[in-house]
């Protein structure tokens, strides 16, 4: 089974465009994350929620939305999507919020194109 | 948040010891050292922690100095599947949020 997965696993679109990202994790975990990996390969994260709260927004457009509808699933909606949005998108989860300790895990990624 | 410094590729023989450096001489007494790993194109993955002593898992172990300055993660038997980017990230377990903040990492080659 696999822990946390993402779908689609590729996408490709126009500029201008709306598009989402889903995450699930059959872990039981109550924090999820998304982090972005440029095209430099870079890994940032950009959201965090925990119990279904809003925790982390680390100074992302708002055209950037999250939508938790329960604590497996944590979904990334993109408005207006821009050629600078094309990178890899990762979802993550672990058990807590805190630091210290923690594990997160990741999914496989989401490839987005921005044509 | 401290900082970690790595080399930016190191290069092994499979079969061999790999020792994988990561300095962080501004580590306060309430950061854990983790090291992560991706693989190519996939997602990051947990490797190993620590807070002072030395830990062994199933996948490697880490050395972490003595003044907590530096650490080293050390995989006893490289393999072609270790060939990764590797990440030492300091997690401040004082810390609300959890975020993981990743560096440049080293690129690990491994050679047949």
């Amino acid at each position: 089974d696999t822990a946390v997965s993402q779908t689609p696993k590729y996408l490709v679109t126009q500029m201008g465009n709306d598009k989402s990202i889903k995450c699930e994790q059959n872990l039981g975990h109550d924090t999820m994350y998304w982090y972005k990996q440029d095209s430099k390969k870079f890994l940032k994260i950009m959201f965090s929620y925990n119990n279904k709260e809003l925790i982390i927004n680390e100074t992302v457009p708002n055209r950037f939305s999250p939508k938790s509808p329960d604590k497996a699933h944590l979904n990334l909606h993109i408005n207006s999507l821009e050629l600078g949005d094309s990178a890899v998108y990762f979802c993550a989860s672990s058990q807590d919020r805190r630091g210290g300790q923690e594990t997160q895990y990741f999914g496989p990624g989401t490839r987005l194109l921005v044509l | 948040d401290a900082k970690t410094t790595q080399p930016n590729s190191m290069e092994s023989n499979e079969e061999e010891p790999v020792h994988l450096p990561c300095n962080h001489s501004t580590i306060s007494g309430t950061d854990y050292i983790h090291w992560y790993r991706q693989l190519p194109s996939q997602g990051p993955e947990y490797v190993i922690h620590g807070l002072t002593s030395n830990v062994n898992n199933r996948m490697a172990s880490l050395a972490i100095a003595e003044d907590r300055k530096s650490s080293t993660l050390i995989l006893h038997r490289a393999t072609l599947r270790d060939a990764a980017v590797y990440y030492c990230i300091l997690r401040d377990f004082m810390e609300y949020g959890n975020k993981l903040v990743f560096g440049a990492g080293t690129i690990l080659r491994v050679k047949s």
